[in-house]
């Protein structure tokens, strides 16, 4: 079946230093990716995504890049504010419309002034 | 605009009784979902709605679980005989064709 795998939290960095989350998956046919961003107190929000291979997901200075030769699509941000600690899940969608979300286990970020 | 609202916002009820959560998604998305966030499992998917048809129930854990969608809008998530493992945050998620699904505020519930 489909999974998804993200690096194991918690993540502490300082203000402005460089961010990589990894996130892994598995998956048949031709899914599409997604990050998700959980702020403290708030909802999940869609922070970026990819639907086909070698597509560059961007938002908020974040990025994500779909790799189908290396299954990944690994966040990152060149300078990371104190604003951007939250729980960022990976996820994948799959079915038709690729309605059906997989979510890996979530990253909690701290970044520190 | 509204975004996805999610009612009650908390809910503590007693093992063994009965709960209703309801969803109102953003108006005129015609795909619902349904999803379970708890620390032990991460979120899981339960049920997906395109319409008023629920064409994905896969996700649903037991029997106890059941869910309804009218007017292609406003669904409900009814959980019978509640029991503690069905303690976590229930999120509700609306979209219209294509990727990239809307998140709801969710509904804690507590089953003590």
């Amino acid at each position: 079946g489909n999974s998804v795998t993200q690096m194991e939290g918690p993540v502490t960095l300082s203000e402005e230093a460089f961010l990589t989350i990894n996130c892994t998956y598995t998956a048949t046919g031709y899914p599409s990716l997604f990050w998700y961003v959980q702020y403290p107190g708030e909802g999940l929000q869609l922070l970026l995504k990819a639907t086909k291979a070698d597509d560059k997901g961007s938002n908020k200075g974040f990025e994500a890049t779909y790799r189908k030769e290396t299954t990944s699509f690994h966040l990152e941000k060149g300078s990371v504010q104190v604003s951007d600690s939250a729980v960022y899940f990976c996820a994948l969608g799959s079915g038709g419309s690729n309605y059906k979300l997989t979510f890996g286990k979530g990253t909690l970020l701290t970044v520190n002034p | 605009g509204a975004g996805v609202s999610q009612s009650p916002s908390n809910k503590v009820t007693e093992k063994g009784k009965d709960v209703e959560l309801r969803c109102d998604p953003i108006s005129g998305h015609t795909a619902l979902y349904w999803y379970r966030q708890s620390l032990g499992q991460g979120l899981e998917f339960l049920i997906y709605f395109q319409g008023n048809s629920a064409p994905d129930k896969s996700g649903l854990p037991s029997d106890r679980f059941s869910a309804e969608r009218t007017g292609g809008s406003v669904s409900t998530l009814t959980i019978q005989r509640t029991q503690q493992e069905d303690s976590a945050v229930y999120l509700c998620a609306s979209s219209l064709d294509g990727p990239g699904q809307y998140f709801g505020p969710g509904t804690r519930l507590t089953v003590t």
